[in-house]
């Protein structure tokens, strides 16, 4: 069945160093990987995606890559600061006709001043 | 703010009862999805419609039951309600069924006392 795999549960770095979470699917023909953060008590939000026709994405101290062929995708944070504290979680979608995405358990990433 | 408005934000009821969560979509999104978050955990899929049809079901109980209107917005309803039942209702919306991000709505806290 579906499933997506996330790694750190729970992460903490220094202000100013860099921060990765790692993802896997299971499903080979999903085809779309977003990236959401929520803070504490807030709904999920949108930070970036990834489409598998695409092996990276950047946005300002955000970047996600993709690996199809090993089926797995990773954020990468550069220059975090506190204000990055939060839960990430990753996401696939598969090829079927629904829109439907699949999570990953969620990262608690702590960015200490 | 994303567009999707959830009613109400907390419901606190007890044990046995039923309860109706509401979702309206963004203008334009013909997808409606509903998500558990429990504490601590991720986000478990329930069920999505689109343009008022059951499109895909995910691990959602049989005292659970939705449904989406003609004007499109959906419901959510609990019955028979358990301690566990207990988390973090989000619905979100998408434009359709294809490789497009979902929008959270703020969620509705369910407490079963």
């Amino acid at each position: 069945g579906e499933n997506v795999e996330q790694h750190p549960s729970t992460l903490s770095v220094q202000e100013g160093d860099s921060a990765v979470i790692k993802c896997t699917y299971s499903d080979s023909a999903s085809n779309y990987f977003p990236w959401y953060k929520q803070e504490l008590g807030k709904r999920p939000q949108l930070i970036i995606d990834i489409r598998s026709n695409v092996g990276e994405k950047k946005d300002q101290r955000i970047a996600v890559t993709l690996n199809k062929t090993a089926k797995h995708f990773s954020l990468h944070i550069t220059e975090t600061q506190p204000e990055d504290s939060a839960v990430y979680f990753c996401a696939s979608h598969g090829s079927s006709n629904t829109g439907k995405l699949i999570f990953g358990q969620g990262t608690t990433l702590q960015v200490k001043p | 703010d994303s567009g999707v408005t959830q009613t109400p934000k907390h419901l606190i009821t007890a044990t046995g009862q039923r309860v109706t969560l509401r979702c309206s979509p963004r203008s334009g999104d013909l997808s409606v999805y509903w998500y558990q978050q429990s504490l601590d955990q991720g986000l478990q899929f329930l069920i999505q419609y689109y343009n008022g049809e059951e499109r895909a079901k995910g691990n959602i109980l049989e005292r659970f039951s939705a449904q989406q209107f003609p004007d499109l917005h959906s419901e959510l309803n609990l019955s028979s309600l358990e301690l566990g039942d207990s988390a973090l209702y989000f619905c979100a919306s998408s434009q359709g069924t294809g490789r497009t991000p979902l929008h959270f709505g703020n969620g509705t806290r369910l407490t079963v006392t």
